[in-house]
């Protein structure tokens, strides 16, 4: 059962413009939302958060949406670069069932950016 | 900058070997993890540890198991490593703050399993 669910295994953009990256999440009990970057042959690094609160987070290039009636949220990259090119995972926790320190994470979209 | 250090970048083992995997972090953080890394599976959690001697199965603990005797220390056993334990292995610590749980991972394992 993939409780968080990203159904684009990969996406191609041009330099300068928006990559969208969208995430899926079936447990209504998640209540804050997380997204990495991957390059190959290294661990994941975190990139930017957000609380079930608010419906969008910002910082600098990266912008997470949340819609929380669709149980939706989005990583918005502008402009994109080279550099960001790597796989984003999103990810999912639920700080109020005793698993507040558990994570549950997407499969993973690979992005390229095209020069 | 949380450090998350892992022992071994790259290993290989024979099948049925005992193979451990260590991980230290540097942040006093209270949890830590274990995950792998599949192509098309994303992240799997195979077992975390929310305080010393204490830990808790994740999505994918057989044939594993754990180890935390120090709050900074968290080794990842495989009893007898099988082939199907190839994989990238990922360690990982965290505190949960006021708005929710960030995790930091090291650079991971390559473990190839023959």
């Amino acid at each position: 059962d993939q409780q968080v669910k990203q159904n684009s295994p990969s996406l191609s953009v041009q330099e300068g413009r928006i990559s969208i990256l969208n995430c899926d999440y079936t447990n209504s009990m998640f209540d804050y939302f997380l997204w990495y970057k991957k390059y190959p042959a290294e661990g994941p690094t975190f990139l930017i958060s957000i609380s079930s609160i608010k419906d969008k987070n910002e910082d600098g290039r990266f912008t997470v949406f949340l819609n929380k009636s669709a149980k939706h949220l989005s990583l918005h990259i502008v402009p994109s670069q080279p550099g960001d090119s790597a796989v984003y995972f999103c990810a999912a926790s639920a700080r109020n069932t005793g698993t507040a320190s558990k994570l549950t994470f997407g499969t993973g979209t690979r992005l390229q950016v095209t020069l | 900058d949380v450090k998350v250090t892992q022992s071994s970048r790259y290993l290989v083992k024979r099948t049925g070997e005992k193979v451990f995997l260590e991980c230290v972090q540097d942040m006093d953080h209270e949890n830590m993890f274990w995950y792998r890394q599949d192509p098309g599976l994303g992240l799997r959690l195979i077992y975390f540890s929310y305080d010393v001697k204490m830990k808790e199965k994740g999505d994918i603990p057989e044939g594993y198991s754990v180890s935390r005797e120090k709050k900074e220390r968290f080794s990842l056993i495989l009893e007898s490593a099988s082939t199907n334990q190839t994989s990238m292995y990922l360690c990982a610590s965290s505190f949960v703050g006021p708005t929710g749980n960030t995790i930091y991972f090291g650079e991971g394992s390559w473990l190839t399993v023959v």
